[in-house]
């Protein structure tokens, strides 16, 4: 059973950095797409950033320079790095995989705030 | 630019049924979409993905009474027999040029 589990969110001020965790179960993560999706308050899914089996990644525009993603094989887990985090980045962050997000965790909540 | 356009709202009656539509931008017709469901206080859980030739593949323990078809630029979302958890927001999703994630505005559905 694929499960999907992120972790990191939290309280964070502008400017400062946080980084997420999606740790993955029931199929392995560097032989997937695996993408970070978030969800502003009362807002739509807009699609933040994927990194593809081969290692190549892609970025949303609002996020290019800001975040990073990543993932340790050794761990199956996905990460997330967001720098020079801003107040319209507040949102519930999820992980998804396969090529059309098959598959989404329960979502981790991030708020950037002073 | 790829958009995918979407109804802000749709409403249907507890076991009639609803077909709910996400129209492609110009240009863009032969893309196949995915439709997913997010309920109240939930993350979203893909239903299916639908090809342009209204061909799809559902999601783990989707019902049948979900399915999906297509018409030119515009790709459909029906559900049959509503029930009252079907009151959701339903979003399309896609993948444009530059691999961008893209996704319509979503659809609230109310069950009445």
């Amino acid at each position: 059973e694929v499960q999907l589990v992120e972790s990191g969110g939290g309280l964070i001020q502008p400017g400062g950095s946080l980084r997420l965790s999606c740790a993955a179960s029931g199929f392995t993560v560097s032989s997937n797409y695996m993408s970070w999706v978030r969800q502003a308050p009362g807002k739509g899914l807009e699609w933040v950033s994927v990194i593809y089996s081969g290692g190549s990644t892609y970025y949303a525009d609002s996020v290019k320079g800001r975040f990073t993603i990543s993932r340790d094989n050794s761990k199956n887990t996905l990460y997330l790095q967001m720098n020079s985090l801003r107040a319209e980045d507040t949102a519930v962050y999820y992980c998804a995989t396969y090529g059309f997000f098959d598959y989404w965790g329960q979502g981790t909540l991030v708020t950037v705030s002073s | 630019q790829l958009v995918l356009t979407q109804s802000p709202s749709a409403s249907a009656s507890l076991g009639a049924s609803v077909k709910l539509t996400c129209t492609l931008s110009s240009g863009h017709s032969s893309y196949a979409i995915a439709w997913h469901q997010q309920q109240p206080e939930k993350g979203p859980r893909y239903l299916m993905k639908l090809n342009s030739d209204g061909s799809h593949s559902k999601g783990d323990g989707i019902p049948d009474r979900f399915s999906g078809s297509s018409s030119g630029a515009e790709r459909y979302l029906t559900i049959s027999s509503l029930q009252s958890e079907d009151e959701a927001d339903y979003y399309c999703q896609t993948w444009g040029t530059g691999i961008r994630g893209v996704f319509g505005g979503g659809t609230k559905l109310t069950v009445l």
